[in-house]
């Protein structure tokens, strides 16, 4: 099944403790992104890559770190989390850059207390 | 002025209606449109995309886009019980290949 997967999809965690969100997908997509989604804000995207080894900033970037040395996965970093960064997290992949539809994963819902 | 606008409603419609969901973005470079359905702490899925001016028909949706004007709405025809969530657009903003840039929905609700 064509699908991006992402784990974990829930975490509870305190400021300053590193954590990791893993996204990976089955499709052979070159594009993934990641996006984080507030109330009243909407969906913004945090980091993107176009293909293995290329990541770009997206829209708010500040205090996330990400990594592209496979195709198929793109982990979200976070180096020392604050309570800001509360939100639900989408992974989302598409074919090629550029007016694709986005397949987008399960989410994970994050606070950081 | 935000570069994807939408009414976060809700908007209440009766079953059988026809739904008319509004989006309008800045930047005339623009160039794809989308429509996503989000349902409650569930992620987005595309419905609709459309990449010229007029009409786009699929099933009980239509797209209408209109970039002089840089609007686009989604017709939602016969609306069920279903079709009630939140509806994203999203617009690859001054035509850049990489970045999509979405509204912040409108709920819509579907009443019997």
């Amino acid at each position: 099944e064509a699908q991006v997967t992402q784990n974990p999809r829930y975490l509870i965690t305190v400021t300053g403790k590193k954590l990791t969100v893993t996204c990976s997908q089955n499709m052979n997509h070159e594009y993934m992104s990641w996006y984080r989604q507030d109330p009243g804000l909407g969906l913004r995207q945090i980091y993107y890559s176009m293909n293995v080894e290329v990541t770009d900033k997206g829209d708010v970037p500040e205090g996330y770190k990400v990594s592209r040395k496979e195709k198929r996965n793109f982990p979200l970093i976070l180096e020392s989390p604050s309570p800001n960064q509360t939100s639900l997290y989408f992974c989302a992949s598409s074919l090629l850059v550029g007016s694709y539809e986005q397949y987008f994963g399960p989410g994970t819902r994050l606070t950081v207390t | 002025q935000k570069e994807v606008e939408q009414n976060s409603g809700p908007l209440s419609v009766p079953e059988g209606a026809i739904a008319s969901l509004n989006c309008t973005y800045s930047d005339r470079g623009s160039q794809s449109f989308f429509w996503y359905r989000q349902y409650s702490g569930k992620s987005p899925e595309l419905i609709m995309f459309i990449y010229s001016n007029g009409d786009k028909e699929d099933g009980r949706f239509t797209a209408q886009l209109n970039k002089a004007s840089q609007y686009v709405s989604l017709l939602i025809r016969d609306s069920q019980p279903s079709d009630s969530a939140t509806y994203l657009c999203a617009v690859n903003i001054g035509g850049t290949a990489s970045k999509l840039t979405f509204g912040t929905g409108t709920r819509l609700q579907v009443t019997l």
